[in-house]
């Protein structure tokens, strides 16, 4: 089954502590997306990925990383997550860089105490 | 700066009652147009796109919109909504360099 999947779903940590949140789609897609949804502000890109290596800053970087050393995987890593980075994460991906139909993950749900 | 406006937090419409979900954006520069669905708990959907072409289009489930350059506009319309219809909509943009950018969303509520 084509899919994007996200792990974990849910989670709860503290302020300062080093997390990951794994993105994979088996569809090999070239390009690849994180976004934030917050309410009343709809999803803000965070980094983006157009192929293995190539990665760009969207809207909302700042306190995230990103890397793409495979074309399936496209890892988020908080360095020193903070309260504001309360929010519900999704992972995209698609063909033919972003004209193609972007497939989304079920969503992080992440919170900072 | 590119943007996008949802100027309807919410719509309330009973169920087989037409709807229209307005969708306005900003840019400067030629841009592609999607609409998303998000279901309670799940991820988004992409119910249709605009890229070029004929400015009419058809997406999954029965709905459409219509891009009008001149009204920088992009409303989403379905004739006949149904209770399974209810869901949040999102209204996107993107630009050549592949940002995509969000409007705040639309929660549609059909009642019975």
């Amino acid at each position: 089954e084509a899919q994007v999947t996200q792990n974990p779903r849910y989670l709860i940590t503290v302020t300062g502590k080093k997390l990951t949140v794994t993105c994979s789609q088996n569809m090999n897609h070239e390009y690849m997306s994180w976004y934030r949804q917050d309410p009343g502000l709809g999803l803000r890109q965070i980094y983006y990925s157009m192929n293995v290596e190539v990665t760009d800053k969207g809207d909302v970087p700042e306190g995230y990383k990103v890397s793409r050393k495979e074309k399936r995987n496209f890892p988020l890593i908080l360095e020193s997550p903070s309260p504001n980075q309360t929010s519900l994460y999704f992972c995209a991906s698609s063909f033919g860089g972003a004209q193609g139909t972007q497939y989304f993950g079920p969503g992080t749900r992440l919170l900072v105490l | 700066a590119q943007s996008v406006t949802q100027l309807d937090s919410q719509v309330p419409v009973f169920e087989e009652a037409p709807v229209e979900l307005r969708c306005n954006y900003s840019s400067s520069v030629s841009v592609y147009l999607f609409w998303y669905v998000q279901y309670p708990n799940q991820g988004l959907q992409l119910l249709l796109k605009y890229l070029s072409g004929s400015t009419l289009v058809k997406g999954i489930n029965g709905f459409e919109a219509e891009f009008n350059k001149s009204q920088t506009s992009f409303h989403l319309r379905k004739p006949s909504v149904h209770i399974s219809d209810t869901a949040e909509y999102f209204c996107a943009l993107m630009d050549s360099s592949y940002k995509l950018i969000f409007g705040s969303g639309t929660r549609l509520l059909v009642r019975p």
